[in-house]
């Protein structure tokens, strides 16, 4: 059985960075194929991908965001961390980590995501 | 990136319709689309890959067809349950891009 849980602040200043853990289990990502995403969606708006990353550690980020973005994996743990810098009031959002099919770059299993505010 | 369009934006249907979503693409992408259905305040959940592949656990009412650049979501019997929101998702190129959700809502 695969799970998905997202951690971290629920509130961030502009400015600062944020840093994201998701913790699954189902799946490890030092299998071959296997890769873990993180997506957003503001309050009342489309979903956003902002990053990948794969079993081999081949890094993959979001045209528009990549500068800001980093991804990066803890296999004994089981987690993938997301810092994103430079926070502003249009990053607030619930994120979501999704595992990305083994066979294809679509979105299996999801976790709960966890909505971040950006305010001062 | 690939640009992703849906329409309609909202559409409002009765118990029992057949309701059809339309997601363009900005450039051709194969096959390699899926479909997601939404609920207020839950992550999406997964209905369709590569444009017509039923994923496991997902009610046969649902359906997806289409390539290159045109694609369809179709509900064959609309139930209650289906009220959502319906998203796409291109994953022709490593910069993954979804499309900006249709709204079923009951008429």
């Amino acid at each position: 059985q695969v799970t998905l849980k997202e951690s971290g602040p629920a509130l961030v200043k502009p400015t600062q960075t944020l840093t994201l853990t998701c913790t699954f289990s189902g799946f490890s990502l030092s299998t071959s194929g296997m890769r873990a995403s993180w997506i957003r969606q503001p309050p009342g708006k489309a979903l956003e991908w902002l990053a990948r990353i794969d079993w081999d550690d081949d890094k993959f980020y979001s045209t528009s965001l990549k500068t800001r973005l980093t991804i990066s994996k803890d296999t004994s743990k089981n987690q993938v961390v997301l810092t994103m810098t430079n926070m502003d009031p249009v990053d607030t959002a619930t994120y979501y980590c999704a595992r990305t099919s083994p066979r294809e770059l679509y979105f299996d299993y999801w976790g709960q995501g966890t909505l971040v505010t950006v305010s001062s | 990136d690939i640009q992703m369009t849906q329409s309609p934006s909202t559409l409002s249907a009765s118990v029992g319709d057949r309701v059809t979503i339309t997601c363009r693409a900005s450039q051709s992408i194969s096959s390699w689309l899926a479909w997601y259905q939404q609920k207020p305040g839950k992550a999406p959940k997964l209905l369709i890959y590569k444009a017509s592949s039923l994923e496991s656990g997902v009610p046969s009412r649902f359906s997806g067809s289409g390539s290159g650049t045109e694609f369809t979501l179709t509900i064959s019997s609309l139930q209650p349950d289906d009220f959502a929101t319906y998203y796409c998702q291109q994953y022709n190129s490593y910069s993954l891009t979804f499309g900006g959700g249709t709204k079923v809502e009951i008429k």
